[in-house]
């Protein structure tokens, strides 16, 4: 069975650095994995999808990467911003099935 | 961006009590969702419909049930509400051939 997982669970950071946020999976067949961001209260919009053929996906300051044989994805955020504050969610999707979801990372830029 | 709409936003209400969540989009997709998450958790799909007619029940379909008689529109109903039906409910949607999710802005309910 296909488990996500993303550590830490929550993380803070002065303004201005670059961070990585990671996320595991147990099983290397997915068809793809995006990565969420959710704000207090709010849905969730879709930041970055990456197919399980690729290894990377960027815009703007977001870059995501894809290692299938490790189970991992990181998502790199340049030169953070306290905008950038907000809970950080990926999910994979097995070979056509649905998605599975981390229970998300925490970001707290500090001014 | 997106034109996803759920209301109401908050809702109060007493066990046993019925309920229908809404759920509108404006933008012809296929493919809606119902996800259920609390609060640092993951989220569980409840129910999913991949066009008019059609309805799936997901992981956590518990005593709840919706209905796709038009496109644009994705109610969940659950008949009778109990407090560990407390949570936040959101709403999903993508057309057929495009992975790109649009969420509502949910429904946070709370069963006394």
């Amino acid at each position: 069975k296909q488990e996500v997982t993303q550590i830490p669970a929550a993380l803070s950071v002065p303004e201005g650095e670059n961070l990585v946020l990671n996320c595991s999976f147990t099983d290397s067949a997915i068809y793809n994995l995006q990565w969420f961001r959710q704000d207090p209260g709010k849905g969730l919009t879709s930041l970055l999808l990456i197919q399980s053929s690729q290894r990377e996906q960027t815009s703007g300051r977001l870059n995501a990467s894809l290692d299938k044989s490790s189970g991992r994805s990181t998502l790199y955020i340049a030169a953070s911003q306290p905008g950038d504050s907000a809970t950080y969610l990926c999910a994979v999707r097995p070979s056509n099935y649905q998605l599975i979801w981390g229970a998300g990372t925490k970001l707290i830029i500090k001014p | 961006e997106a034109d996803i709409y759920q209301t109401p936003r908050y809702l109060v209400i007493g066990t046993g009590k019925k309920i229908t969540l809404e759920c509108s989009q404006t933008m012809g997709h296929d493919k809606m969702y119902w996800y259920q998450q609390d609060p640092g958790m993951e989220l569980h799909l409840i129910h999913y419909s991949y066009g008019v007619n059609s309805t799936e029940k997901g992981d956590l379909s518990s005593e709840s049930t919706v209905s796709r008689i038009r496109t644009e529109h994705f109610p969940l109903t659950l008949e009778s509400a109990r407090p560990s039906h407390t949570s936040q409910y959101l709403c999903a949607s993508r057309a057929g051939t495009n992975e790109k999710l649009f969420f509502g802005s949910g429904t946070q309910l709370s069963v006394l």
